[in-house]
């Protein structure tokens, strides 16, 4: 499977900043781009996703930046709060090998 | 709400056991995949069902079998346990194809001895 890179790995953020994470992926075949956020003893769910007809995306506090080519999507926190610490995965998928995901990021918003 | 279980949340096994992950979805999904999570590996795929009796391998499928003998079940087997797969195992479901939505389970935390 094609890879994608995710970065950083970890990033810590005081309240009210604005946590950037980014992803990019390699196969074009890709038209489904979702994110993913898991707590701690929980499954990964669904935060919001993208396809790549639009470039951008705003689910609440959360927005999605997609360039297709470029080949990159990032999710942005707006007024980032503690109780949004977890680890957040961006996936890509449209192939029919399921989805591929980044390695993570472990995020900290510091009160 | 879509839910789908994992009939463990932790499993202690011996090296050389034959060990049985267990998952079951409530929403009729068509789809449903096995990953296992670790430390800055993130989630890779083990194998994927697209419908009862079908079967696909992901990225790492040595080690492991899966059984989907019902649409609601899938169940990943671990024919010959050993250490190297202590883990997170993490069920999903999704309704349509791999450009949907996957619902994830809790996870099962399996360590190997």
């Amino acid at each position: 499977q094609q890879q994608v890179k995710q970065s950083p790995q970890s990033l810590i953020v005081q309240k009210g900043g604005i946590p950037i994470i980014n992803c990019a992926y390699e196969n074009t075949a890709f038209d489904y781009f979702p994110w993913y956020q898991q707590f701690p003893g929980k499954g990964p769910a669904l935060l919001i996703a993208i396809r790549p007809d639009v470039s951008e995306k705003k689910e609440g506090r959360f927005t999605i930046s997609f360039n297709k080519s470029a080949k990159q999507f990032s999710l942005h926190i707006m007024d980032s709060q503690p109780g949004d610490s977890a680890t957040y995965f961006c996936a890509a998928g449209g192939g029919a090998d399921g989805l591929t995901f980044g390695k993570g990021t472990h995020l900290i918003i510091q009160p | 709400d879509v839910k789908v279980t994992q009939s463990s949340r932790y499993l202690v096994k011996r090296t050389g056991e034959k060990v049985f992950l267990e998952c079951v979805q409530d929403m009729d999904h068509e789809n449903m995949f096995w990953y296992r999570q670790d430390p800055g590996l993130g989630l890779r795929l083990i194998y994927f069902s697209y419908d009862v009796k079908m079967k696909e391998k992901g990225d790492i499928p040595e080690g492991y079998s899966v059984s989907r003998e019902k649409k609601e079940r899938f169940s990943l087997i671990l024919e010959s346990a050993s250490t190297n797969q202590t883990s997170m195992y993490l069920c999903a479901s999704s309704l349509q194809g791999t450009s949907d939505i996957q619902y994830f389970g809790a996870g099962t935390r399996l360590s190997v001895l």
